[in-house]
């Protein structure tokens, strides 16, 4: 199991700010990285999978980013909306074990 | 379009009595699936998972089992549920296990 983990755990910002949260892997027999955002009484829901060293993703204004040598991942939000309100979660894959790990995630509300 | 259902959404058991939660996936062949659970102040754990009919890998020991009974049916049993066992359980689907996983919409289990 690999040893993931998400920071902060929490945290609160005001409506347009702007933030980013971090996740921290082993950088050994890296695969991929994946992140998700789990919204209350939803389901997770994709956002990026990264698999290259240097690799940056982008949807609408969350954009992330990928350095494997060091292992770590950054999530952005530019603008935060209430609607971003959520917990984001990483996973990554490594070769060996072949399954997603996730993280315990980093709960984000915005408010208003 | 892939839809995946998984039921019932809550369910309220005693400890010593059996347990059976059913996912099912639509509009795909040959998934891989997940069994995750989160319990109470922790992040996702992987339970099981399958690449095909009747393969089933486990993560975590525990009296939990699961069962791939055909290509597009997952489900997770107990004979006797612990009060550990209480938590949020999601079904997942991916084409590999390296692609991003679609979520089920949960069961909360709560054992009393």
């Amino acid at each position: 199991i690999l040893n993931v983990e998400q920071s902060p755990q929490s945290l609160h910002v005001q409506e347009g700010d702007s933030t980013n949260f971090t996740c921290s892997f082993p950088s050994s027999n890296f695969y991929a990285l994946h992140w998700y955002r789990w919204e209350t009484a939803k389901s997770p829901e994709a956002l990026f999978v990264m698999t290259l060293n240097g690799d940056e993703k982008k949807k609408g204004r969350i954009s992330a980013t990928l350095n494997t040598k060091e292992g770590y991942s950054y999530l952005y939000i530019k603008g935060s909306q209430p609607e971003d309100s959520a917990t984001y979660l990483c996973a990554p894959i490594s070769g060996s074990a072949r399954q997603l790990t996730f993280g315990s995630g980093t709960q984000l509300t915005v408010l208003p | 379009s892939q839809t995946i259902h998984q039921w019932p959404a809550t369910l309220v058991q005693p400890v010593g009595s059996p347990l059976s939660l059913e996912c099912t996936v639509e509009g795909t062949s040959n998934p891989n699936l997940y069994w995750y659970r989160q319990a109470a102040g922790r992040g996702l754990q992987l339970l099981f998972y399958s690449v095909g009919i009747g393969q089933i890998s486990s993560e975590v020991p525990q009296n939990l089992s699961a069962s791939r009974p055909q290509d597009r049916q997952f489900i997770l049993s107990s004979k006797k549920l612990l009060l550990s066992d209480s938590g949020f359980y999601l079904c997942a689907w991916s084409v590999t296990s390296y692609y991003e996983q679609y979520f089920g919409p949960g069961t909360r289990l709560t054992v009393t």
